[in-house]
């Protein structure tokens, strides 16, 4: 069984203000590193796909940073916005396999 | 362009009557077919995968099957639901070798 683990759970954050939150996963056998954002009443959206030890991506004010070696990955939203509000899931591959592990998510919610 | 259709979107069922979720996928060939569940504040959970028609594998022992009769068909069952089958399920599709994953608006099922 392969542990992927988010945390916090949930995060509340003033708009305009910073965040960043966390997912750790097995450093062995990495293959890939995902990122999705999961709104209510919608469906999961890919934000990363990240493959590579320093992988640094960004999408707009949403950034993440990925550490293979230690095995954990960042995400980071600048100047949080209620449109942020959302469910960030990441979700592992490991090596030559074509499923996810998704961790349990982190809960943001952005208040005017 | 690709789009993934599931149905129905919502669903209420008697504990022991059976159960079938359809999901088809448009625009591309060949993909990786998945089912994945959110049981209540729990997060999102491998079910079953696909590569290829009539190839399908099990994550988790349960009490739901799946099947693949078509290359971009996928459908979830069971024999006899029970009450801890219900929850939100979600269909998702990837290209071969894995990769992003989409996903379609998913069905709520709750079983009584």
């Amino acid at each position: 069984i392969l542990n992927v683990e988010q945390s916090p759970q949930s995060l509340h954050v003033q708009e305009g203000d910073s965040t960043n939150f966390t997912c750790s996963f097995p450093s062995s056998n990495f293959y890939a590193l995902h990122w999705y954002r999961w709104e209510t009443a919608k469906s999961p959206e890919a934000l990363f796909v990240m493959t590579l030890n320093g992988d640094e991506k960004k999408k707009g004010r949403i950034s993440a940073t990925l550490n293979t070696k230690e095995g954990y990955s960042y995400l980071y939203i600048k100047g949080s916005q209620p449109e942020d509000s959302a469910t960030y899931l990441c979700a592992f591959i490991r090596a030559a396999g074509n499923k996810l592990t998704f961790g349990g998510g982190t809960r943001v919610l952005v208040k005017p | 362009s690709q789009t993934i259709h599931q149905w129905p979107a919502t669903l209420v069922q008697p504990v022991g009557s059976p159960l079938s979720l359809e999901c088809t996928v448009e625009g591309t060939s060949n993909p990786n077919l998945y089912w994945y569940r959110q049981a209540a504040g729990r997060g999102l959970q491998l079910l079953f995968y696909s590569v290829g028609i009539g190839q399908i594998s099990s994550e988790v022992p349960q009490n739901l099957s799946a099947s693949r009769p078509q290359d971009r068909q996928f459908i979830l069952s069971s024999k006899k639901l029970l009450l801890s089958d219900s929850g939100f399920y979600l269909c998702a599709w990837s290209r071969m070798g894995g990769g992003e994953q989409f996903f379609g608006p998913g069905t709520r099922l709750t079983v009584l």
